[in-house]
């Protein structure tokens, strides 16, 4: 089975960047979205396609996916952003497929 | 706007049987297909299965397959997730959520169900 997987936590302080990785085979060769979800509250997406943002969605966050690996980069990083974030994305063979979740903390 | 509403959380048993609701309202209901997370307490997020309001087809998460069930009721726009004995490790979150044919990324979510199942 489809493993996608990323750090449990990562810590960055207010205005600063954070980057958030997710590996996987041969990941760059599919799209990758990416989720935050905050405590008692539903996943919401913050981007899909690889890099492109909801609208609604505040332009410091930005996506990229190459090689083995998608990232997830929060730009001037506000204490709102402290959350859990998950990427996800979608094969032929396995279907969906989440990753096992970072936990943004804003120090 | 799309918008997913979840039936409330359940108190249940083990061995007893459940089924709870997803409702779509602000699109054509058979336009986006209907997934459902599950969420642990604590942990993170499973896709369990999907189901094409169209025609009521499904996929299954190998893990999922077998102990849960997918269907529809496009007169109500309404997508289920079933249960015919629960265990106690089914005791989690769980979320519906719309993704289109031709993408792959959910999106908008339901505001979740907690399920709880006592031994």
């Amino acid at each position: 089975s489809y493993e996608l997987t990323q750090p449990p936590s990562v810590s960055v302080s207010p205005g600063q960047t954070a980057s958030i990785t997710c590996s996987g085979d041969k990941l760059g060769d599919k799209y990758a979205c990416w989720y935050q979800q905050k405590p008692g509250q539903s996943p919401v997406l913050v981007i899909y396609q690889n890099s492109e943002r909801p609208s609604g969605i505040p332009e410091r966050f930005s996506g990229s996916n190459s090689g083995n690996t998608a990232t997830l980069t929060i730009s001037g990083t506000q204490a709102m952003d402290e959350a859990d974030y998950y990427c996800q994305a979608w094969d032929s063979s396995t279907h969906y497929v989440f990753g096992t979740g970072t936990k943004v903390t804003v120090l | 706007e799309v918008q997913l509403v979840q039936s409330g959380g359940e108190v249940k048993k083990s061995g007893e049987s459940l089924r709870i609701s997803c409702k779509g309202s602000g699109y054509s209901f058979s336009t986006y297909w209907i997934s459902w997370v599950r969420q642990m307490p604590g942990k993170g997020l499973e896709w369990m299965g999907e189901i094409d309001p169209t025609d009521s087809y499904t996929n299954y998460s190998p893990s999922f397959q077998g102990h849960v069930t997918i269907s529809v009721d496009k007169s109500i726009s309404t997508a289920y997730l079933q249960w015919s004995s629960l265990k106690a490790s089914d005791t989690a979150i769980y979320y519906c959520a719309t993704s289109s044919p031709n993408s792959h990324w959910f999106d908008p979510w339901g505001q979740g169900t907690l399920v709880t199942v006592s031994s």
